[in-house]
């Protein structure tokens, strides 16, 4: 079983549409979680963190089930721009600190 | 300011030879991480440098794989005797020492062997 497995996707959908994305982790112990985008051909850049309480920013809401090891992000009225792929990060923490694990991604198109 | 940069950009080369792949962190950054990343794959931790303590490795393939850094200045990734296997792009990140969970990344070394 993978560290960090993501819905397979791809997922397409029209603009204004609103999608959301699952993730599971395995390490019970892990402390840290993200959601990072990655443009085709470009690095992955940190989207934002995830918090047990949940969290928004702007578009984007991320929520964490430590009892389920469950992580999620929702977009919301998508735009072109957020065509990419979304990768799911776990952090363990403690010796680990630093070290990520990357889920595969979930690739989304925004069609007009 | 400036980001994280990655030379070459991209880098050709035969199987059974050597590659050295650099990294310039974000001035400042103490922590430096390398992570592979084939078609299609997530990222793949690599090796993690941290100051003056000794680096992770534990995510190193094979004893083929090494890497360097300098200070808290470059770093280096040297490949042995590349397999076919070894293609892929290979990213750099730096991130504050008591932020090493945001990391910044740079735009990588895309790494094919014939």
């Amino acid at each position: 079983r993978k560290e960090v497995e993501q819905d397979p996707g791809p997922f397409n959908v029209p603009e204004g549409a609103t999608v959301a994305f699952n993730c599971t982790y395995s390490n019970s112990a892990s402390q840290s979680f993200f959601w990072y985008r990655q443009d085709c051909r470009k690095e992955p850049k940190l989207l934002m963190s995830v918090y047990s309480s949940g969290n928004e920013d702007g578009r984007f809401t991320a929520q964490l089930n430590r009892a389920s090891q469950y992580i999620s992000l929702l977009i919301r009225d998508s735009k072109l721009s957020d065509s990419a792929t979304y990768l799911c990060v776990v952090s363990a923490g403690g010796t680990s600190y630093g070290k990520l694990t990357f889920g595969q991604g979930t690739i989304l198109t925004v069609h007009p | 300011g400036a980001g994280v940069s990655q030379s070459p950009s991209n880098k050709v080369t035969e199987k059974g030879k050597d590659v050295e792949l650099r990294c310039d962190p974000i001035s400042g950054h103490t922590a430096l991480y390398w992570y592979r990343q084939r078609l299609g794959q997530g990222l793949e931790f690599l090796i993690y440098f941290q100051g003056n303590s000794a680096p992770d490795k534990s995510g190193l393939p094979s004893d083929r794989f090494s890497a360097e850094r300098t200070g808290e200045s470059v770093s280096t990734l040297t490949i042995q005797r590349t397999q076919q296997e070894d293609s892929a792009v290979y990213l750099c990140a730096s991130s504050l020492e008591y932020s090493a969970d945001t990391q910044y990344f740079g735009p990588g070394t895309r790494l094919t062997v014939l």
